[in-house]
């Protein structure tokens, strides 16, 4: 049973436009949300998280909305670039914010397009 | 500042043969975790040290895999008589104590 979704494998996305992940967890224990992005034959990079006493968290180009009463959450990306090319893995925590057993989705592999 | 290191970076093994993976956490950094990756899946937690402690090792199969953190020197992740089934990319990760996890590169781990 799987408690992180991202149901979208891949994404395309134009160069200069706005890129959106979503990712829908089951467990109403998570606490702590992250974004992870993934090159080919590299490990994952931390990118941004969330605490769930937020419901939003901006650093840059990224964005992280989280809605907690529908238990989604989402990354956003403005606006996206030919290097944001990757995969992203949404991650969920119950540990207030630890990496002990974080909960991975399967990833959505966004291809942004010249 | 080294990130987390992992080694070997690719990993061949023939059935019941033994893998040993070795990872050096982060400058600092004395909580290590390591994760799997199955073809086609996403990370899956496997096992939480600190040093020379087990901390959460839900995620760790109950056979033919151990993990440890000594006092001196990397963690290692030792997987013993390897099936096809253990062909994965497993990935190390190290924090601060509530902080986010940092990744290393990962060892891909081949099994003929």
């Amino acid at each position: 049973d799987q408690q992180v979704k991202q149901n979208s494998p891949s994404l395309s996305v134009q160069e200069g436009r706005i890129s959106i992940l979503n990712c829908d967890y089951t467990n109403s224990m998570f606490d702590y949300f992250l974004w992870y992005k993934k090159y080919p034959a590299e490990g994952p990079t931390f990118l941004i998280s969330i605490s769930s006493i937020k419901d939003k968290n901006e650093d840059g180009r990224f964005t992280v909305f989280l809605n907690k009463s529908a238990k989604h959450l989402s990354l956003h990306i403005v606006p996206s670039q030919p290097g944001d090319s990757a995969v992203y893995f949404c991650a969920a925590s119950d540990s207030g914010g630890g990496a002990d057993g974080l909960t991975f989705g399967k990833g959505t592999h966004l291809i942004i397009q010249p | 500042n080294a990130g987390v290191m992992q080694n070997p970076r690719h990993l061949v093994r023939r059935r019941g043969q033994e893998a040993r993976l070795r990872c050096s956490p982060m400058k600092g950094h004395s909580h290590v975790y390591w994760y799997r990756q199955l073809p086609e899946e996403g990370l899956k937690f496997m096992v939480y040290l600190q040093k020379e402690n087990i901390i959460d090792e839900s995620g760790m199969p109950k056979e033919r895999f151990s993990a440890e953190f000594p006092k001196e020197g990397p963690s290692i992740l030792r997987i013993q008589q390897v099936v096809r089934g253990d062909s994965a990319a497993y990935f190390c990760a190290s924090s601060l104590m509530n902080t986010e996890a940092f990744f290393g590169q990962g060892t891909r781990l081949t099994v003929v």
